[in-house]
């Protein structure tokens, strides 16, 4: 099975705060993915990786930006926090290829933030 | 724009009955469509899909509809059990890209 690894399970940051949110995966996937989940608005994409040192803005990307320096870790920087950026935090692998029905994202735990 | 829509943000259903939920996309392009189930303080786990060329695909007590006219799928769950309760995402994609709905939360009431 991918083991998808979210170090930072529980986080609490003061606004303008450099945080950095980190992602290991053990599977050798291709993809990575950072999405954001809020109520009410579902998951939404961040940012994403097809490979070591290529990033692509996924539909929310203001306030973050990306590293990914290895294939297996892929970490979600927010330069300067602010309070809405409140949020879980879900990072997710995938396999090189399409997604389809045998080839799907496989989702981290998940990292709270909060931002006072 | 939000191209993947679940209006209903909750749903409770009685055990042992059927719990459909509901999604609707605007985008005719989408290659596949996928449930994911989310518990509290883990990631989402993928339940079942479809293919943009099938109407129907079944996984035990899983089974998901797609109706292409009229841009609409949905997820039957019969029986229904509690550990069924959890909040239900639909998401479609193109290529690597998943589009994720806003989540229906499903209790199922013992």
């Amino acid at each position: 099975d991918v083991k998808v690894t979210q170090s930072s399970r529980y986080l609490v940051k003061r606004t303008g705060e450099k945080v950095f949110l980190e992602c290991v995966q053990d599977m050798d996937h291709e993809n990575m993915f950072w999405y954001r989940q809020d109520p009410g608005l579902g998951l939404r994409l961040i940012y994403f990786s097809y490979d070591v040192k290529m990033k692509e803005k996924g539909d929310i990307p203001e306030g973050y930006s990306v590293s990914r320096e290895k294939k297996e870790r892929f970490s979600l920087i927010l330069e300067s926090a602010s309070t809405n950026q409140t949020s879980m935090y879900l990072c997710a692998t995938l396999a090189g290829g399409p997604i389809s029905g045998a080839n799907v994202l496989t989702f981290g735990a998940g990292s709270r933030l909060t931002v006072l | 724009d939000q191209q993947v829509k679940q209006n209903s943000p909750s749903l409770s259903v009685q055990e042992g009955r059927i719990s459909i939920l509901n999604c609707d996309y605007t985008n005719s392009m989408f290659d596949y469509f996928l449930w994911y189930k989310k518990y509290p303080a883990e990631g989402p786990t993928f339940l079942i899909s479809i293919s943009s060329i099938k109407d129907k695909n079944e996984d035990g007590r899983f089974t998901v509809f797609l109706n292409k006219s009229a841009k609409h799928l949905s997820l039957h769950i019969v029986p229904s059990q509690p550990g069924d309760s959890a909040v239900y995402f639909c998401a479609a994609t193109k290529n690597e890209k998943l589009t994720f709905g806003t989540g229906t939360r499903l209790t199922i009431i013992p």
